[in-house]
């Protein structure tokens, strides 16, 4: 079975950093692009960043673009995002989920909460 | 970027009957087309991929169609699990884009 199990959320002050990790099972995680979608409070969802397999190609939203990070180590079967400078707009249920780069996402995590307070 | 209007917000139906949910594509996004339902305190699932296709696992009741800036989920005779919120999702183009949603409601 895949699993896809995020971690890292949590409450920070605006400005500051945070990084949340995902970490996969039940498919060869190397041979496939990972996704990061958020879902603010009561809202919908929103696209954040991808990356290809091999970690060469990214595209990323946006609003946050240049303070999103996204990365992969293969050998850890982990998907990262850092995230810095976040503002309150950042405040969501962050999900990884497996898709190729230009692809639909087939299978999500269950998410991790980032709450920026001000 | 590729704004996703869905309609209508909100779908009263009872179990048995019919959905059909829309959405609609601010610039053509051929067939890089995807439907997603969510339910309260979970992640999204991946139903109908590529406009037309069921994702794995996924019921036949569940159908899409469409193409170019139009597309249908179809729900041929709804269960109490159907009703979630229903979100569409375009790939042509960067950001990939979500829709507002429609939340499938018991009447």
């Amino acid at each position: 079975q895949v699993h896809l199990v995020e971690s890292g959320g949590g409450v920070v002050q605006s400005g500051r950093s945070l990084r949340l990790s995902c970490v996969v099972s039940g498919f060869t995680f190397s041979s496939y692009g990972m996704h990061w979608v958020r879902q603010a409070p009561g809202k919908g969802l929103e696209w954040v960043a991808v990356i290809s397999d091999d970690g060469n190609n990214k595209h990323y939203l946006d609003s946050v673009r240049g303070r999103f990070t996204i990365s992969r180590d293969n050998s850890k079967n982990t998907l990262y995002l850092q995230m810095n400078s976040l503002r309150g707009e950042d405040t969501a249920v962050y999900y990884c989920a497996k898709g190729p780069l230009g692809g639909h996402l087939s299978y999500w995590g269950q998410g991790t909460l980032v709450t920026v307070s001000s | 970027e590729i704004v996703l209007t869905q309609s209508p917000a909100t779908l009263s139906l009872s179990p048995g009957e019919r959905a059909t949910l829309s959405c609609r594509a601010s610039q053509s996004v051929s067939s890089y087309f995807a439907w997603y339902q969510q339910k309260p305190g979970q992640a999204p699932r991946l139903l109908i991929y590529d406009a037309s296709n069921r994702a794995t696992g996924i019921p036949a009741r569940f159908s899409g169609s469409g193409s170019g800036t139009d597309f249908t989920l179809t729900i041929s005779s709804l269960e109490p699990g159907d009703f979630a919120v229903y979100y569409c999702q375009q790939r042509a183009d960067w950001p990939l884009t979500f829709g507002g949603g429609t939340r499938l409601e018991i009447k």
